[in-house]
C-alpha cells in the first residue's frame, strides 16, 4: 500500500539552530514528493517538490529537502530556524493509482526564541 | 491577485441540515479538490474534479456531494447523511490535472461546526 509517514508529531528547535522535519514514503513507481506548510486557521502553502533530478531540492522561505531513494525519505531542512517558521508541515506523495496526493499526518514545528 | 476564495470562514449548523460550502478560483485551473482536515490527521480527499461537468469520489465521499458547472466554481454540500461533519474543509486547485507534478493552491478553509 502506498503511504507517507511523518514520525514526529512535534519538533522543537531553538531559533538560529538547524531544523529537520522527517518524512518517509512508500509508493510503487517513481515518487513525486511535496512539502506544504500550514499556518493556524489557514490553507496550506506549497514549499517545494521533488520530481526528478538533483536529490537536494530548494524551495520557498529558505527551506530545502533531501530525497534519499535507498531510505525512501524526503526530509525537510533549514540551516537556521526562525520563530516565524513555527507552523504545521505536511509531506505528500503522488498516488499513481488515481493521481491524487497521499498526505502525512503533519508535524508541528515550534521554534523557540 | 489570483487565488482561491472559500466562504464562509466559519459556519454553524444544526444536525440534520444540509449545508453548502463555497469555493471559487480565478487561477484558470482545470482541476479542483475538496479536502477534510481533522486534528492529528493528514488531509483526506472528499471529491475532485479534473474538468468542468465531471468529478470523482475521493476517499471519504459518503455524505457529501459536489457540482462543477463552471470552471471557477466547485461547491461542496455536506448532507445530513454525513455522520461526523464537524471539521475544517479545504478547497484546492491545480493547473495540470492528472499530470502529477503541479502543486496545489489552497483556499483558507471553512470551519464547519454542527451541533
Amino acid at each position: 500500500a502506498q503511504s507517507v509517514a511523518q514520525p514526529e508529531d512535534q519538533v522543537n528547535v531553538a531559533e538560529g539552530n538547524p531544523l529537520t522535519v522527517k518524512c518517509t514514503y512508500s509508493v510503487s513507481g517513481n515518487p513525486y514528493l511535496f512539502w506544504y506548510v500550514q499556518y493556524p486557521n489557514r490553507g496550506l502553502q506549497f514549499l517545494l517538490k521533488y520530481i526528478t533530478g538533483d536529490n537536494l531540492v530548494k524551495g520557498s522561505y529558505g527551506f530545502e529537502a533531501e530525497f534519499n531513494k535507498s531510505q525512501t525519505s524526503f526530509h525537510l531542512k533549514k540551516p537556521s530556524a526562525l520563530v516565524s517558521d513555527s507552523a504545521l508541515y505536511f509531506c505528500a506523495v503522488r498516488d499513481w493509482g488515481n493521481y491524487q496526493l497521499i498526505w502525512g499526518a503533519g508535524t508541528k514545528l515550534i521554534i523557540k526564541p | 491577485d489570483g487565488g482561491i476564495t472559500q466562504s464562509p470562514k466559519y459556519l454553524f449548523r444544526k444536525e440534520g441540515q444540509n449545508v453548502t460550502l463555497s469555493c471559487e478560483q480565478n487561477l484558470n485551473h482545470d482541476a479542483m479538490y475538496w479536502y477534510r482536515q481533522d486534528p492529528g490527521q493528514g488531509l483526506r480527499l472528499i471529491y475532485y474534479s479534473q474538468i468542468v461537468n465531471d468529478f470523482q469520489k475521493g476517499d471519504i465521499a459518503e455524505g457529501y456531494s459536489v457540482s462543477r458547472e463552471k470552471k471557477e466554481s466547485f461547491p461542496l454540500t455536506v448532507t445530513s447523511a454525513q455522520k461526523n461533519p464537524t471539521a475544517f474543509y479545504l478547497c484546492a486547485s491545480s493547473g495540470q490535472g492528472a499530470q502529477g507534478n503541479s502543486p496545489l493552491h489552497f483556499g483558507n478553509g471553512t470551519r464547519l461546526t454542527v451541533t
